[in-house]
């Protein structure tokens, strides 16, 4: 596709509810990142890929977060039991480089997560 | 206390003024800063990118890094409404982690 593609675009959860959160990269894009941007914040760092190998994931909040990218392409950002406090944008950004300083990074429109 | 600090504002100014926006950082191993712009309701969307100190320029807009002072600014120069977005300052070290400012709120009144 022509951008990074995120869905779905505004998720409503109740409380204790698993969700699951896609990111479609750009083609051929080898970095994919995960950032969490509460509102009024800027954006913080969750979660990296390198192809399907998950290289960093020193972000992740709890261990109620879980992402993967299994082939390479297409990555799900899993929240289990959700909790108000994860009410968020989540946004996923993929590059051509591998890392950040090579590549400029491409941000998703972000999936909108309001838990209740 | 935060490693990157930025002034939410909000910032108002008229059409064709001349907008500075600043950070902080507290982190002496940040080495690379990059400046995003965020429409509403879009993903942000990479600006400037400078690598250590000094200045660099594109268009209109104009960014510096003065390490020594660990103070980052980004100017804008005859502002347009096109330009009412929030600006993200964000800074890295090394390998993959970004680390963003909180953003500051830009409108440019026609």
């Amino acid at each position: 596709g022509a951008g990074v593609s995120q869905s779905p675009r505004y998720k409503v959860a109740k409380r204790g509810q698993d969700v699951a959160l896609r990111c479609d990269p750009i083609s051929g894009h080898v970095s994919l990142f995960w950032y969490q941007q509460a509102l009024g914040q800027g954006p913080e760092f969750l979660t990296y890929f390198q192809n399907e190998a998950q290289l960093d994931k020193s972000g992740l909040p709890s261990d109620r977060f879980f992402a993967e990218r299994p082939e390479g392409s297409v990555s799900t950002l899993k929240i289990q039991r959700t909790q108000q406090e994860d009410s968020a944008v989540y946004l996923c950004a993929s590059s051509w480089a591998s890392g950040v300083v090579t590549g400029e990074l491409f941000f998703g429109e972000g999936s909108r997560l309001t838990v209740l | 206390q935060k490693e990157v600090e930025q002034d939410p504002g909000p910032l108002s100014v008229p059409e064709g003024a001349i907008v500075s926006l600043n950070c902080t950082y507290s982190n002496s191993a940040f080495q690379y800063f990059m400046w995003y712009r965020q429409y509403s309701r879009k993903g942000p969307e990479l600006l400037m990118y400078t690598y250590s100190s000094g200045n660099k320029e594109d268009g209109r807009f104009t960014a510096q890094v003065d390490k020594s002072s660990k103070y980052i600014s980004l100017f804008i120069r005859d502002s347009q409404p096109s330009d009412s977005a929030t600006y993200l300052c964000a800074m890295l070290a090394s390998g993959s982690r970004l680390t963003f400012g909180e953003g500051t709120q830009l409108t440019v009144n026609p």
